[in-house]
């Protein structure tokens, strides 16, 4: 079966600084990785996907994200947070095929921004 | 403009009411889901739909029942709640199948926050 473990419930940094959010899976076949945000009161926007190929991938609003085959990871970067960026971030596996959209996702880190 | 759109944003409602989320999608996809959203838990997925025919109900109580009439409108007719089914409920579009050697990400309305009281 496959998981997703976000390790850090909450998250708070300053504005301006750097910011990594992890994220690790568990999939027994060529895992399909993504980021999703989510504002209070929105649904979900999709930061960045990982399918194939390189493995460090870029998103939207200056996120990028690396995926380790060998840690299973899939951690969610940022070089500098504006406070725009607080909200909950996700990660999600799926796989390809018939498995389209069954995405399974983890628990969610809520990211705060402090001036 | 998500592309999904939720209707209502909010709902309220009692234990012995019927009420229906509505879901609808203008981005030419041809499958839609419903996920629930409850505080501290995952998002758990509920119903899939796949050019109108149901292809996943992962155990959902029967009070919970999904409608696909065509590609772009998805319903929950929701009936004899109970307070503990309160939470966001998110539809979501995708196009199925995806490209080959991808996975078509999943895009998603702003909700129905759902008060069973």
């Amino acid at each position: 079966a496959q998981s997703v473990t976000q390790p850090d419930i909450h998250i708070t940094v300053s504005e301006g600084a750097s910011l990594e959010l992890r994220c690790n899976y568990s999939y027994g076949a060529t895992p399909y990785l993504f980021w999703y945000v989510q504002s209070p009161g929105q649904g979900l926007q999709l930061l960045l996907k990982y399918f194939s190929g390189d493995t460090l991938v870029q998103g939207i609003k200056g996120f990028e994200a690396e995926f380790k085959r060998s840690q299973s990871s899939f951690n969610l970067r940022k070089p500098s947070v504006h406070w725009s960026d607080a909200a909950e971030y996700f990660c999600a596996v799926g796989g390809g095929g018939t498995s389209y959209g069954k995405l399974t996702f983890g628990q969610g880190t809520i990211l705060t921004v402090h001036p | 403009e998500t592309g999904v759109t939720q209707t209502p944003r909010h709902l309220v409602m009692g234990m012995t009411n019927k009420k229906s989320l509505k879901c609808e999608q203008h981005l030419g996809h041809n499958a839609m889901y419903w996920y629930k959203q409850s505080a501290k838990k995952p998002l758990e997925l509920m119903f899939v739909y796949s050019l109108e025919e149901r292809v996943e109900n992962n155990s959902v109580p029967s009070r919970f029942s999904p409608e696909c009439p065509n590609s772009s409108h998805l319903f929950l007719h929701l009936h004899t709640l109970q307070p503990e089914d309160s939470a966001l409920y998110l539809c979501a579009s995708s196009q199925d199948p995806p490209p080959r050697g991808t996975n078509s990400p999943l895009h998603f309305g702003n909700g129905t926050r759902l008060t069973v009281t």
